[in-house]
């Protein structure tokens, strides 16, 4: 299956601070990409899609100016938590789409806690 | 809007026990649907998939069907294992675009524990 690699896997930050969250698909070009958050004991909820080189849809509720994601290229995502707050305290996961395979893959996350 | 439902957990079973965890759903048009693992300290993997009504879908001994009739597609295993040991998540997913993948909407996950 394809290869989906997220970095880093684990932060800590105070709050009011800007993490990034990079997500690579290693192996193929993923036309779009999918962000998701996970809170402790709860379901996975999509925040937004992104299409390389275009604006992300965020989904209802979502803050598209404290949730920023680039996906700039085939291979490369980002999401930017910026401003972060203990309530943005989650586990984040990237998932890419658009490749010849039929299933959706996975990135390993990044648990993020903002102190 | 689309949804599933999973059974809430946790789910403990000895070993050897017979598993299933009910899953239905709610969708507009002909979604595809999917059962997902993760295993502490990991993330998600796909267990198995349907992606018409009847298929069955199948994996390391767990199995779903696709019942249309009765919008489920419940995860069955005969003889569960301590490695079986997860979260298990159900899900539907509708096409994007002109892709084969689409973003996924998942229930709220299962923690099955199994005892020795």
């Amino acid at each position: 299956g394809a290869v989906v690699s997220q970095h880093p896997s684990r932060v800590i930050c105070k709050s009011g601070t800007s993490v990034k969250i990079e997500c690579r698909s290693l192996d193929f070009q993923a036309t779009t990409m999918f962000w998701y958050r996970q809170f402790p004991k709860q379901s996975l909820m999509l925040m937004a899609t992104s299409n390389e080189g275009s604006k992300a849809t965020y989904e209802q509720g979502v803050e598209k100016d404290k949730f920023l994601i680039n996906h700039a290229s085939l291979t490369l995502s980002t999401l930017t938590v910026t401003s972060a707050h203990p309530e943005d305290s989650s586990f984040y996961i990237c998932s890419p789409g658009g490749g010849s395979y039929n299933e959706q893959f996975f990135g390993p996350g990044t648990r993020l806690t903002v102190l | 809007g689309d949804s599933v439902t999973q059974m809430e957990g946790p789910v403990t079973l000895s070993e050897e026990a017979f598993l299933t965890i009910n899953c239905t759903y709610t969708a507009t048009g002909y979604p595809s649907l999917f059962w997902y693992v993760q295993y502490p300290g990991e993330g998600l993997q796909l267990l198995l998939k349907a992606t018409k009504a009847d298929d069955k879908g199948s994996n390391k001994g767990f199995e779903a069907t696709y019942r249309k009739e009765t919008t489920s597609f419940h995860l069955e295993k005969g003889s569960v294992q301590v490695s079986d040991s997860a979260v298990y998540f159900c899900a539907l997913s509708t096409p994007h675009g002109s892709s084969n993948t689409g973003k996924l909407i998942f229930g709220q996950g299962t923690t099955l524990q199994v005892k020795p």
